[in-house]
């Protein structure tokens, strides 16, 4: 069973550019949710991708984008790029209607915005 | 919204001490509570969950259980090892399960 991967595992941007995380969920699992984690604190709900369509999603502004492939992997995108989008940026999947909630983590892709 | 508290840390422990971080939560409905944990240098796993009001879950010897009453999920184990070092977190999940909802995590050290 491959669990979840992520890549690039670190970049480093600018301010105002634009950046594309990958993650390729667990093999079976068909929803994929992205968290955003800074430094010290807990991890944040940006989206959910459920068949190939967003699913619910949290506090953040749209220059924060996604997509999931047929084969279930997906993209994060974000425009614009701010210093405070600096963090942990962590993929999750899952199998969407599993009654247990339980989510499977890649490593994270770290990114920092000068 | 949903939210979550947890103690503070950095916790510290000599090996073999008993272990309780408290967690409490707010949410609407009946959500599902997690502890996930994060060892040095890896992702984000779960550690256990309760489902339902009175569940307890268990794991490598770690216990929590759902409280409704007090809406605290407390994770304690009996005797902590130095393998245990890691920053744990609580979480709870919507019915619909779109959305884990973490708390700010509390790291663990146990020396010897």
């Amino acid at each position: 069973e491959t669990g979840v991967t992520q890549s690039p595992t670190h970049l480093i941007k600018t301010r105002g550019q634009q950046v594309t995380l990958r993650c390729s969920s667990q093999s079976g699992h068909n929803t994929v949710s992205w968290y955003q984690q800074a430094l010290g604190q807990g991890p944040q709900f940006i989206f959910q991708y459920y068949r190939e369509e967003e699913n619910g999603r949290g506090n953040f502004p749209p220059r924060f984008s996604g997509l999931q492939f047929p084969n279930y992997s997906s993209e994060l995108n974000v425009n614009a790029l701010e210093l405070d989008d600096s963090a942990l940026y962590l993929c999750a999947s899952s199998l969407g209607g599993s009654s247990t909630g339980e989510l499977f983590f890649g490593e994270g892709s770290r990114l920092t915005v000068l | 919204g949903d939210s979550v508290t947890q103690m503070e840390g950095p916790v510290t422990l000599s090996e073999e001490a008993f272990l309780t971080i408290n967690c409490t939560y707010t949410a609407t409905g009946y959500p599902s509570l997690f502890w996930y944990v994060q060892y040095p240098g890896e992702g984000l796993q779960l550690l256990l969950k309760a489902t339902k009001a009175d569940d307890k879950g268990s794991n490598k010897g770690f216990e929590a259980t759902y409280r409704k009453e007090t809406t605290s999920f407390h994770l304690e184990k009996g005797s902590v090892q130095v393998s245990d070092s890691a920053v744990y977190f609580c979480a709870l999940s919507d019915q619909g399960y779109q959305k884990v909802t973490f708390g700010t995590g509390t790291k663990l050290q146990v020396i010897p």
